[in-house]
């Protein structure tokens, strides 16, 4: 069975703080895209990563890919309270289909 | 650039009618579409893959009679619910992958339809 999990599903943390959200997949994809959701919006797209040790770095979030692990991270460096949303991790379902199999979903809360 | 339009953003209706959905990729052309739902606090869940010119496929355990799907052209493909249910009440989300050469971004995603079936 194809999956992608997250972890954490649920993250609230102090602005100022470091953290990091995990991706675990099965699928055999060696690309993997996060993006962001806020409350009744679509998605936002945040990183395209296309290979085994991509990093890719955008404000306060670093995303890296490690495709052998089949993890993916998002790090969220000095969280402030714009960041609060639900952070989607996704992968192709199989090499080269473009169809998403989307992570759990971690819901970020940055408090002030 | 590559900007998805879809339409209604939002629609209520009574139990029994059929719901149409546009997705239009306003500034490129689009081989292929992919719709997804989501229900509340969930992850987006494919539906199915919408070819232009040529039949969709599903994903398994969507109902195809139910979900009607139509790429008529590159830059336009439709989804019907037919006959909704309360259980159908969802966020709808379309993506298009630009044709042609490839693009940093494989897909672009709309912004979404809320159907809310009474």
């Amino acid at each position: 069975e194809l999956k992608v999990e997250q972890n954490p599903l649920f993250l609230s943390m102090q602005e100022g703080k470091n953290y990091t959200i995990y991706c675990n997949y099965s699928t055999t994809s060696d690309r993997l895209y996060w993006y962001r959701q806020d409350p009744g919006k679509s998605l936002e797209s945040l990183f395209v990563l296309l290979s085994n040790g991509a990093v890719k770095q955008e404000g306060r979030l670093m995303a890296s890919l490690d495709t052998k692990a089949r993890l993916s991270t998002l790090h969220i460096t000095a969280a402030v309270h714009d960041l609060s949303a639900t952070y989607f991790c996704a992968v192709d379902m199989a090499s080269g289909t473009y169809k998403y199999i989307f992570g759990t979903g971690t819901r970020l809360k940055v408090l002030a | 650039g590559a900007v998805v339009s879809q339409h209604p953003s939002w629609v209520i209706c009574k139990s029994g009618t059929s719901v149409k959905i546009e997705c239009r990729s306003l500034d490129f052309q689009a081989t292929t579409m992919f719709w997804y739902r989501q229900f509340p606090k969930q992850s987006l869940m494919l539906m199915a893959t919408s070819n232009e010119g040529s039949k969709a496929t599903y994903e398994q355990g969507v109902e195809k009679d139910k979900f009607l799907i139509n790429h008529a052209s590159l830059t336009l493909s439709t989804l019907t619910v037919t006959s909704a249910h309360p259980e159908d009440s969802s966020f709808y989300i379309c993506s298009a992958r630009p044709s042609g050469k490839v693009t940093k971004q494989p897909q672009h995603f709309g912004d979404g339809t809320r159907l809310s079936i009474l």
